[in-house]
This record gives C-alpha cells, sequence and structure tokens, in this order.
C-alpha cells in the first residue's frame, strides 16, 4: 500500500512552459485535493475532486487544470508556466470514515512536487 | 482576518521542555480539528485529531475549546525529534471534506 505518490519530486520549467503534475492513490479514496505551500505560508487549495469525473475550483486554481478519469489518478496541469508558479505542490486523499485516530476528514499527503520556474 | 491563525514562532526549547501552542479559527461551523506535523521539506502527516472533551497520545495533549474558537497542543517531555512545524487545521463545514489550514508553528527542540 504505496498511499499518495506524486511525480516528478522536481521540476525546473521556464516561462510558458507547460507540464502535468501526477498524483495517484491506492486507498481507494473518493477525495483527492491539490494544495500549493509557498516557503513560510500554509497550504492553499487548487482544486478538488470528489470522484471521478467531478472536479471543482479551490482557492487559488487560475492558471491550473485538472481531470479525475479514475478513482486512483488526478493530474494538475499547468499551462504557460509563470515565476509565481513556483512552489510546492501537494495531492492529498480522503475518504470519510471514522477510526481511532482518524475523523472523517483527514486527508493523507504525498511527498510533494518541487516546482520552480524561471 | 485568516481563517486559521497561529503564533508562527519560532519556538526554541531544551530537551524535556513542555510547550504549548495556540490557534484560533473563525468558522463556527466548523466540526473537525486537527493537529498535522510538517517535518522540513516533507508532507504533512496528520499528528492527532482533536476531540470536544480533549484528547491525549502519550506525550501529546490536545484541547478545544469552541466558545473561544481556540485550539491547544501541548507537549511533554520535549524529543530532538518532535522539531517541526505544527500546522493547526480546520474542516470547512460548507463543501467536500475541505480543511483549511494554519501556516504553522515551528518548533526546535535543543539538545
Amino acid at each position: 500500500n504505496a498511499g499518495v505518490t506524486q511525480t516528478p519530486k522536481f521540476r525546473i520549467l521556464k516561462i510558458g512552459q507547460s507540464m502535468t503534475l501526477q498524483c495517484t492513490q491506492d486507498m481507494n479514496h473518493n477525495y483527492m485535493y491539490w494544495y500549493r505551500q509557498d516557503p513560510g505560508m500554509g497550504l492553499k487549495l487548487i482544486y478538488y475532486s470528489v470522484g471521478a469525473g467531478i472536479t471543482d475550483k479551490g482557492e487559488v486554481p487560475n492558471g491550473y487544470n485538472v481531470s479525475r478519469s479514475t478513482t486512483e489518478d488526478f493530474p494538475l496541469r499547468l499551462e504557460l508556466a509563470a515565476p509565481s508558479q513556483t512552489s510546492v505542490y501537494f495531492c492529498a486523499s480522503s475518504f470519510p470514515r471514522t477510526g481511532l485516530r482518524t475523523s472523517t476528514d483527514t486527508q493523507y499527503f504525498g511527498p510533494g512536487t518541487r516546482l520552480t520556474v524561471l | 482576518r485568516k481563517e486559521v491563525e497561529q503564533d508562527p514562532g519560532p519556538f526554541n526549547v531544551p530537551e524535556g521542555a513542555t510547550v504549548a501552542f495556540n490557534c484560533t479559527y473563525s468558522n463556527s461551523a466548523s466540526q473537525s480539528f486537527f493537529w498535522y506535523r510538517q517535518d522540513c521539506r516533507k508532507e504533512p502527516k496528520l499528528l492527532m485529531s482533536v476531540y470536544s472533551s480533549g484528547n491525549e497520545d502519550g506525550r501529546f495533549t490536545a484541547q478545544l475549546n469552541r466558545a473561544s474558537q481556540y485550539i491547544s497542543l501541548l507537549i511533554r517531555d520535549s524529543k530532538l525529534s518532535d522539531s517541526a512545524t505544527y500546522l493547526c487545521v480546520v474542516n470547512d463545514p460548507g463543501s467536500a471534506r475541505q480543511l483549511t489550514f494554519g501556516s504553522g508553528t515551528q518548533l526546535t527542540v535543543l539538545p
């Protein structure tokens, strides 16, 4: 059970280039999320999905797109990269369940992708 | 006003010390509360959920005061391995199990 995996770990882009950040989870979670974290700041939600075929905007969606064709995968697409998109990107997933140490809203994170746009 | 506010620190404490972090949240309808831990250059990981009656997990104690919209985390007998950033996290009751993250409080435990 690998949990949430993300690729690539690091990437440097030139201004105007495009790329796709991959995210896969093997926990059969319904909910998936993309966040960005700038240095010294909290996580900001970019997009989220409540299930295959359903996506919606978060707090900072401009410059990004997502798709959710399967339960497992939730790729994030950057079109026309800009220096303001330099950040660490985290994918997360959750499944509404309860447990001794988990609640319905607990999210599990991937290791992140560090993106620099020059 | 930020939705989830934390003292950013840094908190530098000696091994064995007791340290407390506080957090306030703005949405009185929030129902789920968490502390996540984030090591340098790593992803956030759940430390513990916070329940209304307060809860303890080993050296860690979390408290919730709904009337004051205030959450706390107490760490007793600090270890070097406790050095990390602690994120206060609150659910957004509006939709899709969204969470709102505080900016984090940085803790360094010194030998």
